[in-house]
């Protein structure tokens, strides 16, 4: 799986838009992006993936770059139960079950 | 429509005992897995299930054993706990095959074995 790069921490105000970057620079051209989100105290959440296109869903959109370098997930309306900690993940579909690995991810702190 | 659960919520084991972490999805995925979490080490996958009937070591599968005997059911054991399995254990699951290698998480059950 690519590695990614994400920032540490990033507040964002209630009600606003919330756009949280990754980098993938390494990423392959069958590596599909993922991202989920652990609030305090609860299971990881997934929330949307891509593998070209931007894509959008209920939760989030996600952007990528043409070149597929990097991408952002973007929360539209942050509320204060958005407050998470963000994952970016980057890796190819398996026919198999395989360890889905968490780097650092970005703290969000949504700010009332 | 449920998702996974898990169950119980919480424990506290005396350790030397047994235990089963019961985990139930209803989503008809063929894949299913167990992680701990523990702080600053992240999520580490314990034992996979790609099948119902077949099952496979991850990445810290010592001091635990799992089953798969039908599709919604993946049951975790500690035959004998011991207090460096103290952690968080959550219950995944994804379609897996070659369906969508999304990982949808159970809320968790927090153990501490004393």
């Amino acid at each position: 799986d690519a590695k990614t790069t994400q920032p540490t921490s990033m507040d964002c105000a209630e009600g606003r838009a919330a756009n949280l970057p990754c980098n993938h620079s390494t990423i392959s051209g069958n590596e599909y992006v993922y991202w989920y989100r652990q609030i305090h105290s609860q299971g990881p959440q997934y929330i949307i993936h891509g593998l070209k296109n931007n894509e959008t869903n209920e939760m989030a959109s996600l952007i990528i770059t043409e070149d597929r370098k990097s991408s952002t997930l973007i929360l539209p309306h942050a509320t204060l139960r958005d407050t998470a900690v963000y994952y970016c993940i980057v890796r190819a579909p398996s026919g198999s079950a395989r360890q889905l690995t968490f780097g650092s991810g970005t703290q969000l702190t949504v700010l009332p | 429509i449920a998702g996974i659960t898990q169950a119980p919520t919480s424990q506290i084991l005396a350790a030397g005992r047994r235990m089963t972490l019961r985990c139930t999805q209803d989503m008809r995925h063929n894949a299913m897995y167990w992680y701990r979490q523990d702080l600053g080490l992240g999520l580490r996958l314990i034992h996979y299930s790609n099948t119902a009937g077949t099952t496979g070591k991850g990445e810290v599968p010592d001091g635990y054993s799992v089953s798969r005997a039908n599709t919604d059911d993946f049951p975790l054991t500690l035959a004998s706990a011991v207090p460096s399995q103290t952690s968080v254990y959550f219950c995944a699951s994804s379609e897996g095959l070659l369906g969508t290698d999304t990982q949808y998480f159970g809320p968790g059950t927090r153990l501490t074995v004393l």
